[in-house]
């Protein structure tokens, strides 16, 4: 079956640290990836997605590259900030037609101090 | 604005009590999804519905419960038989062309 694996943590980077949060995926076929971002008591949001292998995802000055060779979907921000500070969720979509069932990695927990 | 509402916010259960959380959409999209958000293991997908009248179960479905009678709502209901409720609810939505899901604010819920 798919599977989406997330470097643990928490992370704990001083503002303006360069970030990384890595991501593997297991998928048959050529899946979607997502980068979803949940602040403390809310639901996830969308923060960036790739459909196809060497798209770079981007948004809020966070990236993220669909490497395929690698299976790969690491998320990287150059110099995080305190309102950075959340949980990141690493996703697939297996698009295969009719129901897409999105696979989720576990989190990760960013912490950012000042 | 469109979204997704979810309610109440924290839900206290008692002691063999069947509980209902509320999750109501205004994005006009035909797939609605529930997971269960533990520390530690990411979220896991109790049921999910692609169309009114219509839901399948998701990997973690028993003691769980759904109907799907309004493209809008679609409520959960958590029952006795459900052990361990003690969790974070999110209810989520999209369109399939879009593959993108929409969360709502979710529901704790704390088991008294």
């Amino acid at each position: 079956g798919n599977s989406v694996t997330q470097m643990e943590g928490p992370v704990t980077l001083s503002e303006e640290a360069f970030l990384t949060i890595n991501c593997t995926y297991t998928a048959t076929g050529y899946p979607s990836l997502f980068w979803y971002v949940q602040y403390p008591g809310e639901g996830l949001q969308l923060l960036l997605k790739a459909t196809k292998a060497d798209d770079k995802g981007s948004n809020k000055g966070f990236e993220a590259t669909y490497r395929k060779e690698t299976t790969s979907f690491h998320l990287e921000k150059g110099s995080v900030q305190v309102s950075d500070s959340a949980v990141y969720f690493c996703a697939l979509s297996p698009r295969s037609g009719g129901y897409q069932k999105v696979t989720f990695g576990t989190g990760t927990k960013l912490q950012v101090i000042p | 604005d469109g979204g997704i509402t979810q309610s109440p916010k924290y839900l206290f259960r008692k002691e063999g009590q069947n509980v209902t959380l509320s999750c109501e959409q205004n994005l006009n999209h035909d797939a609605m999804y529930w997971y269960r958000q533990d520390p530690g293991q990411g979220l896991r997908l109790i049921y999910y519905s692609q169309i009114v009248n219509d839901f399948q179960k998701g990997d973690i479905a028993e003691g769980y419960s759904v109907s799907r009678e309004k493209k809008e709502s679609f409520p959960l209901t958590v029952t006795s038989a459900q052990k361990n409720p003690t969790a974070f609810y999110l209810c989520a939505s999209s369109i399939p062309e879009e593959e993108t899901q929409y969360f709502g604010p979710g529901t704790r819920l704390l088991v008294l």
